[in-house]
């Protein structure tokens, strides 16, 4: 069944530590995006990929990096983990149209103490 | 720049009854329209969206949403309700962006909380 797979659903760490969120799709979909989603607040879009070697910072500033290898997969890497970096974040994709709707994995929580 | 304006952050209501959730946007050109729903600790999933012709859209679960160019709105709506639509509901405009992708900005969403 074709989807958008996120891992860890949870992730508690230490402050300075390295970590890495995943994201695979199994549609095919060309752009890739990833969120950050804040209790009581808008998703803000950190990044995006138009395809394969194909990275863009979003509308909100973020200190994490994104990198995309393959088609499928979409990793968002923090390299020292801060507090202030606790959030969810919520990886989508989508097909090159216009119009069309964004595929959202089910999120991470990253709590970093 | 479009932005997106969801005017309740939560919505109490009781079971069976009708609900409105609304969202107002501001955008300078033509705009597709899309309401997510996200139940607790879990992704997006889309409920409804539009793109063209006719204004009222529907979902496969009851409810719909009408786009209203004049008043630059598209609000949710359910004639009765049910506990199982608790959720938090989010609407959002697609920008299509310069290099070709669709950047899709959202509302703060509005809590609905069904009550038996």
């Amino acid at each position: 069944e074709a989807d958008i797979y996120q891992t860890p659903r949870y992730l508690v760490i230490g402050t300075g530590k390295k970590i890495t969120l995943e994201c695979s799709q199994t549609m095919g979909h060309d752009k890739m995006y990833w969120y950050q989603q804040d209790p009581g607040m808008e998703l803000h879009l950190i990044h995006y990929s138009y395809g394969v070697n194909s990275t863009e910072k979003g509308d909100l500033s973020s200190e994490s990096t994104v990198s995309r290898i393959r088609t499928e997969h979409f990793p968002l890497t923090l390299e020292s983990a801060r507090p202030s970096h606790t959030s969810q974040y919520l990886c989508a994709s989508s097909e090159s149209r216009q119009g069309v709707e964004a595929f959202f994995g089910q999120g991470t929580r990253l709590t970093v103490v | 720049a479009q932005s997106v304006t969801q005017l309740d952050s939560q919505v109490p209501v009781f079971e069976e009854a009708p609900v409105e959730l609304r969202c107002n946007y501001s955008s300078s050109v033509s705009v597709y329209l899309f309401w997510y729903v996200q139940y607790p600790n879990q992704g997006l999933q889309l409920l409804l969206k539009y793109l063209s012709g006719s204004t009222l859209v529907e979902s496969i679960n009851g409810f719909e949403a009408e786009f209203n160019k004049s008043q630059t709105s598209f609000h949710l709506r359910k004639p009765s309700v049910h506990i199982s639509d608790t959720a938090e509901y989010f609407c959002a405009v697609s920008e299509w962006g310069s290099g070709g992708y669709n950047k899709l900005i959202f509302g703060a969403g509005t809590r609905l909380a069904v009550h038996p």
